[in-house]
């Protein structure tokens, strides 16, 4: 069964560094989300990719998140500096291509655990 | 302000019992409502949608309603198992404008 691959599954790191974490959505999905979820919250979108194109990022924190997907298949998510506040669960998910508002099916990741020290 | 909101963050029934969970949502107007599944560690699985034109969907042993007028979203699990332990989170997407999740509510079911 397809599935969607994040790494690393956990990351440890100290404020002011940089971080990366890498999804591969399910073959064939045009459609890429980035979440962060926060200990006993519901996933928060930061971005949305419809294939190599940003479709919504309103909620990504712009001066020190960026993300890419550059071919349109795999994706990177980067924050720096890395700060207190940003220890979360970071999941990826992708669908096939839904459009907006968003009816497709999301398959998630395990997503990556991050511990800001 | 916007919110969602679901009933409570914990909810303990006992096997072969209904569990019924609720989802309310302030000043959105969606399109459609999914509901999701989350053990401890792991992303999400999707389980049901409901658009707002729908009254209820049903899916084996789940089955959820979704009432505009009230802005509630009710999600059923009939004749519930220990397996059905889990966060049960919903979604809702207003047009594109938003996609929101709840904040969860974590179910444990008693054998």
């Amino acid at each position: 069964e397809a599935e969607v691959a994040q790494s690393p599954r956990y990351k440890i790191t100290e404020k002011s560094q940089a971080v990366a974490f890498w999804c591969d959505p399910i073959s064939g999905h045009a459609t890429l989300y980035w979440y962060r979820q926060i200990l006993g919250q519901g996933p928060e979108l930061l971005v949305q990719f419809q294939d190599e194109s940003v479709v919504d990022d309103s909620q990504l924190p712009k001066d020190r998140f960026s993300a890419e997907r550059l071919k349109g298949v795999d994706s990177t998510l980067k924050i720096q500096p890395a700060e207190l506040g940003d220890s979360a669960m970071y999941l990826c998910a992708s669908s096939l291509p839904g459009g907006v508002p968003r009816l497709d099916e999301q398959f998630f990741g395990p997503g990556t655990r991050l511990t800001v020290l | 302000s916007q919110k969602i909101e679901q009933n409570s963050e914990a909810l303990n029934i006992q096997e072969g019992k209904t569990a019924t969970l609720t989802c309310n949502y302030t000043n959105y107007s969606p399109a459609y409502l999914q509901w999701y599944r989350q053990d401890p560690g792991r992303g999400p699985v999707f389980l049901l949608l409901i658009r707002e034109n729908e009254k209820e969907k049903r899916k084996e042993r789940l089955k959820v309603t979704f009432d505009t007028t009230l802005k509630q979203s009710l999600f059923h699990i009939t004749a519930s198992q220990p397996a059905d332990s889990a966060t049960y989170l919903c979604a809702l997407d207003d047009y594109g404008q938003n996609f929101v999740f709840g904040p969860g509510t974590r179910l444990s079911v008693l054998p």
